[in-house]
């Protein structure tokens, strides 16, 4: 059935340093691909997201890579921030525009 | 140009009542999906209007149950309210233009709803 796996469910980085969240989708016919971040409280955010006609896609410090062969993306930042800590949500539709999250990874980037 | 707006922002009712939650989607957005967010998990799909109709649905049980107005505006009904019901719920917004294929979907700011 439909299913989306995300990992790791956290991850600690230091200041600086590089941080990839990776996901597994499993409905074939997906064809975009979300990331949402969600800080303590408030709404999950689109941060990026990639059409699967596309491999790789860069906004600044944030990065998505799509693997439609092995139903793989992944989310890469760089450099980061302690202001990026939040918790990261990849999701992949499914039938009409049904988003199927993942379950989330909570970054925490120490200064 | 107004993002997605919801409200009430906080709500607590007791078992077995009735809910009603709204959504007002962003400006020039014509769907509006509904989903439930447990704490610390990842939202779970609900439904989804286009057209005041149901388009899709989840896995939930027919005591949630929604409606969507000539203005794009949609609303939220969970009837028989359970413990398990306590969440936050959160629409979100997209267009749809001819085809099929996932679009951006922006979210609201979620209504919190305790059932005590």
């Amino acid at each position: 059935g439909e299913n989306v796996e995300q990992h790791p469910s956290t991850l600690s980085v230091q200041e600086g340093d590089s941080a990839v969240i990776k996901c597994t989708y499993s409905d074939s016919a997906s064809n975009y691909f979300p990331w949402y971040k969600q800080e303590l409280g408030k709404r999950p955010q689109l941060i990026i997201d990639i059409r699967s006609n596309v491999g790789e896609k860069k906004d600044q410090r944030i990065a998505v890579t799509l693997n439609k062969t092995a139903k793989h993306f992944s989310l890469h930042i760089t450099e980061t921030q302690p202001e990026d800590s939040a918790v990261y949500f990849c999701a992949a539709p499914t039938g009409f525009q049904k988003l199927v999250f993942g379950t989330g990874t909570r970054l925490l980037v120490s200064p | 140009d107004a993002g997605v707006t919801q409200s009430p922002t906080h709500l607590i009712k007791t078992r077995g009542q009735q809910v009603t939650l709204r959504c007002s989607p962003k400006s020039g957005h014509d769907t509006v999906s509904w989903y439930q967010q447990a704490l610390g998990q990842g939202p779970q799909f609900i439904f989804q209007y286009y057209e005041e109709e149901e388009r899709q649905r989840g896995n939930f049980p027919d005591r949630f149950s929604g409606h969507q107005f000539p203005n794009y505006s949609s609303e939220l009904n969970v009837n028989a309210l359970l413990l398990g019901d306590s969440a936050l719920y959160l629409c979100a917004s997209s267009f749809l233009p001819t085809g099929t294929g996932g679009r951006e979907q922006y979210f609201g700011p979620g209504t919190r709803l305790t059932v005590t």
